[in-house]
């Protein structure tokens, strides 16, 4: 049970390339989270997924893409990339009802720097 | 938007000691969840304790505890009998019961533990 992961675990690309992440988890969660960390601030929204061919967006979203391939998958595309998204990303997930609907469960996250 | 603020960005502590995280965050609901994350410099983030606004009884979890001040909007974190191992960023955390996909972070406090 490997939980939540994340592939590449640190990447560099250069302004404009355009690069994906991936996040997969085997614990069958219904809901999946793509955040964003940088110095100082907390842990910010991008996207999620409440369920298996839906999508939102969250506090963070311009710049990014998401897509969700199926009820493990959860993927964060950068089109475009700017030097401002230049941070750590998070990928989550939660189940959805019974008590532990509440608790997201993080991946190790992806460093990733933009040049 | 509901916010979250942690007024401490570093605290330290002697081993074996205890210390208090403090936390406060704004929202107009009378639902939600609040967390406490710990993520050591492997870049995990990892739950601590969690606290459902709707029990009055402080959560405890073996050596770490919450002092819950529902009118103050306050959730600090104890942790007692402090270990090296402890030695992390800790993240509060604020999830609308009503929407349960956005969850709010604050900046973190860093905790050394002094041998």
């Amino acid at each position: 049970n490997a939980g939540v992961t994340q592939t590449p675990k640190f990447q560099v690309l250069k302004t404009g390339q355009s690069m994906t992440l991936q996040c997969a988890q085997d614990m069958n969660h219904n809901s999946m989270y793509w955040y964003r960390q940088d110095p100082g601030m907390g842990l910010r929204l991008i996207y999620y997924s409440a369920s298996e061919g839906t999508t939102d967006k969250g506090e963070v979203p311009n710049g990014y893409n998401v897509s969700r391939l199926n009820k493990r998958e959860f993927s964060l595309r950068l089109e475009s990339a700017a030097p401002s998204q230049t941070s750590v990303y998070f990928c989550a997930s939660r189940a959805s009802g019974g008590n532990f609907q509440e608790t997201q469960y993080f991946g190790p996250g992806t460093r990733l720097l933009v040049l | 938007a509901q916010t979250v603020t942690q007024s401490q960005p570093e605290m330290s502590v002697q081993e074996a000691e205890t210390v208090t995280l403090s936390c406060t965050y704004d929202t107009s609901e009378s639902d939600y969840y609040l967390f406490w994350y710990k993520q050591p410099p492997s870049r995990q983030m990892i739950l601590v304790i969690r606290q459902e606004a709707y029990k009055q009884q402080n959560a405890t979890e073996n050596r770490f505890s919450v002092n819950f001040q529902k009118a103050a909007k306050s959730f600090s974190l104890k942790i007692s009998d402090s270990q090296l191992g402890d030695a992390a960023m800790y993240f509060c955390a604020y999830r609308s019961y009503y929407n349960n996909n956005d969850m709010r972070f604050g900046a973190g406090t860093r905790l050394t533990v002094k041998p």
